[in-house]
């Protein structure tokens, strides 16, 4: 089915491991983002991509590493989990329209022991 | 600091009745607005958005307002049906025709049947 899916749904690791959330879009979308969301918070901007091989940082982007060497995939890597980035990650994507939409997956919800 | 803030971080309403969900921001270079509404277990979806040179968009039982002097906007939903429970974003992008996103806090929405 078309659309923006995230894998894991639910992953639970321990501090100091390396995790890979994927993120994968049929949409052709320029436009892809990772977010955080967290209890007082909001969602939080961790880090974007305007196209393939291009990426910047969002708000909160320590701790994580981003790559896009295709345009539908963008896998968002912790290299060294820490309690702190327990959390529900979200991934989104969009045309780059003026209306600026986003599209959002379902989410991965995080735990680190 | 909190650049687009939702202080109420829940609303209870009865079914039929309105709801206002209220929204201020502190940049007044905020050229547009947007509100999402997120179930559980989902990833945020669209709702209806703004341009700062209008004060009013309507869709269907959705209306948001902006008050630009006021640096303040609402979201309007008559009348509410418990299909509307759900946390309600805004959001606005960061600087004008950038795609990265600044999100409230949120606001919790529950609408008694």
């Amino acid at each position: 089915d078309a659309g923006i899916t995230q894998s894991p749904r639910y992953k639970i690791t321990e501090t100091g491991r390396q995790v890979t959330l994927m993120c994968h879009q049929t949409w052709s979308h320029s436009y892809m983002f990772w977010y955080r969301q967290d209890l007082g918070h909001g969602l939080r901007l961790i880090y974007y991509s305007a196209a393939a091989d291009i990426t910047d940082k969002g708000e909160v982007p320590d701790g994580y590493v981003v790559s896009r060497s295709k345009t539908e995939n963008f896998p968002l890597t912790l290299e060294s989990a820490t309690r702190s980035q327990t959390s529900v990650y979200f991934c989104a994507s969009s045309r780059g329209t003026v209306k600026n939409i986003q599209y959002f997956g379902a989410g991965t919800r995080l735990s680190v022991l | 600091d909190q650049q687009v803030k939702q202080n109420s971080p829940s609303l209870s309403v009865q079914e039929g009745r309105i709801s206002i969900l209220n929204c201020d921001y502190t940049n007044s270079m905020f050229d547009y607005f947007l509100w999402y509404k997120k179930y559980p277990a989902e990833g945020p979806t669209f709702l209806i958005s703004i341009s700062s040179i209008k004060d009013k968009n309507e869709d269907g039982r959705f209306t948001v307002f902006l008050n630009k002097s006021a640096k303040h906007l609402s979201l309007h939903i008559v009348p509410s049906q418990p299909g509307d429970s759900a946390v309600y974003f805004c959001a606005a992008p960061l600087t004008s025709g950038t795609y990265k996103y600044i999100f409230g806090t949120g606001t919790r929405l529950k609408v008694l049947a």
